[in-house]
């Protein structure tokens, strides 16, 4: 149980153009689904944190214009990259907390999408 | 600020030889602890957690973790390690926040030579 997808696993896009990540839970519903960038050899860096229904809210530093969020259903988020530049090619990992977790911290992660913008 | 550290970014060990990966935490408030293995271009998957309860906590792969309240820490063990368990480690923990975000390490490589 407690399976994230991500879709793509793998994109190549070029400058300029937008690209579409899916998060999706796929035996549970998430009530919170957060968004994370990893550069190579790096730890994971929260960019953002989304709500079923709701804004998602960026930490600091991370455009919000530019990383789109929407949270349409409870399991299903998904992340734009807009207007993509090649200083935004990364691997962006996708976490989703269960409706079911009460007060714990447990997040289910997919298994990442590998962006290069060329 | 409240954060999570990991020492040691490299880690070289023999098979079959013991490891500990180290990890400590700085919070003023219960936390929640959990390690994570990452394989190369995939996602994280959990080893274990402590949430509470017992203090010597037993995850998947025959790793387990030690809750040390005094020490602020929470070391990954394993008695004896395998080529397969080269990989990168992080260390996670719930320090607060309203939207129960976690905070990682910046994680440690373990490399098991043969």
């Amino acid at each position: 149980g407690a399976v994230v997808s991500q879709h793509p696993s793998r994109v190549i896009c070029k400058s300029g153009t937008s690209v579409k990540i899916e998060c999706r839970s796929l035996d549970f519903q998430a009530t919170t689904m957060f968004w994370y960038r990893q550069f190579p050899k790096k730890s994971l860096m929260l960019m953002a944190t989304s709500n079923e229904g709701s804004k998602a809210t960026y930490e600091q530093g991370v455009e919000k214009d530019k990383f789109l969020i929407n949270h349409a259903s409870l399991t299903l988020s998904t992340l734009t990259v807009t207007s993509a530049h090649p200083e935004d090619s990364s691997f962006y990992i996708c976490s989703a907390r269960s409706l079911d977790s009460g007060t714990s911290y447990e997040q289910y992660f997919g298994p990442g999408t590998r962006l290069t913008v060329t | 600020a409240q954060s999570v550290t990991q020492l040691d970014s490299q880690v070289p060990v023999f098979e079959e030889a013991p490891v500990e990966l180290r990890c400590n935490y700085s919070s003023s408030v219960s936390v929640y602890l959990f390690w994570y293995v990452q394989y190369p271009n995939q996602g994280l998957q959990l080893l274990l957690k402590y949430l509470s309860g017992s203090t010597l906590v037993k995850g998947i792969n025959g790793f387990e973790a030690e809750f040390n309240k005094s020490q602020t820490s929470f070391h990954l063990r394993k008695p004896s390690v395998h080529i397969s368990d080269t990989a990168e480690y992080f260390c996670a923990a719930g320090l607060g926040g309203s939207a129960r975000q976690l905070t990682f390490g910046s994680g440690t490589q373990l490399t098991v030579l043969p």
